[in-house]
């Protein structure tokens, strides 16, 4: 296994363009987490499943924003209507459901909004 | 909002000397873990830590858990140049049938060789 792998890496989109980015999780782990990274700061928890579910969705979220992983294992993050503040480091990350156990993030997508 | 607050956001030492960083968080955690980031990285997992009170130590490392279970530090003795990234705590928290890991912003280690 080689980890958690995120698609595509870059992504540069025009304003009011709809996104989409892929998770590949590591094949066992049932919980996935995305992430929003910005400069200088931390991981912004976005939303998570545990396998299909989405169990939470951050309330800082626009309605613009929706994931889906249909059948608990890849996800997808969209964005629709794409604005400039969207540009940022997107970052999956996955773990096991029994507690205490580590996430294991993704090389994300840094999406542009130009 | 921000749920577990981390400071300081930014320090700067000379090589050998010591690097804390102090983690607080407003609801009570599961368990506390600790990530490192380089730059042009992302968060690389260094420890959790989940009983109150609890210490633990990897090499130059010292972790420590509250006894709430609201705090945490990470003390680099005697720095090196390969400690220079970004750390961050995350505290797994559970609220209402939902459990979440929730970063702080980190602080930014850089080191004066």
């Amino acid at each position: 296994d080689t980890g958690v792998s995120q698609d595509p890496r870059h992504k540069i989109t025009k304003r009011g363009q709809n996104v989409t980015f892929r998770c590949d999780p590591i094949s066992e782990h049932n919980r996935l987490y995305w992430y929003r990274q910005t400069l200088g700061q931390g991981p912004e928890f976005l939303t998570y499943f545990q396998n299909e579910a989405q169990l939470e969705k951050s309330r800082l979220l626009s309605d613009r924003f929706s994931a889906e992983r249909p059948k608990g294992s890849f996800s997808t993050l969209e964005i629709q209507r794409t604005e400039q503040g969207d540009s940022a480091m997107y970052l999956c990350a996955s773990s096991l459901v029994r507690m205490n156990t580590e996430a294991f993030f993704g090389q994300g997508t840094r999406l542009t909004v130009v | 909002g921000q749920q577990v607050m981390q400071i300081p956001q930014y320090q700067h030492v000379q090589e050998g000397e010591d690097f804390t960083t102090y983690c607080n968080s407003s609801t009570t955690l599961s368990n506390i873990q600790w990530y490192k980031q380089r730059p042009g990285g992302h968060p690389v997992f260094l420890i959790q830590l989940v009983k109150s009170g609890e210490v633990k130590k990897q090499k130059r490392l010292t972790f420590q858990f509250g006894e709430a279970k609201k705090n945490s530090s990470l003390h680099i003795t005697a720095t090196q140049t390969t400690d220079v990234g970004t750390y961050f705590c995350a505290g797994l928290i559970t609220q209402g049938g939902s459990e979440k890991l929730v970063f702080g912003k980190g602080t930014k280690l850089t080191v004066n060789p």
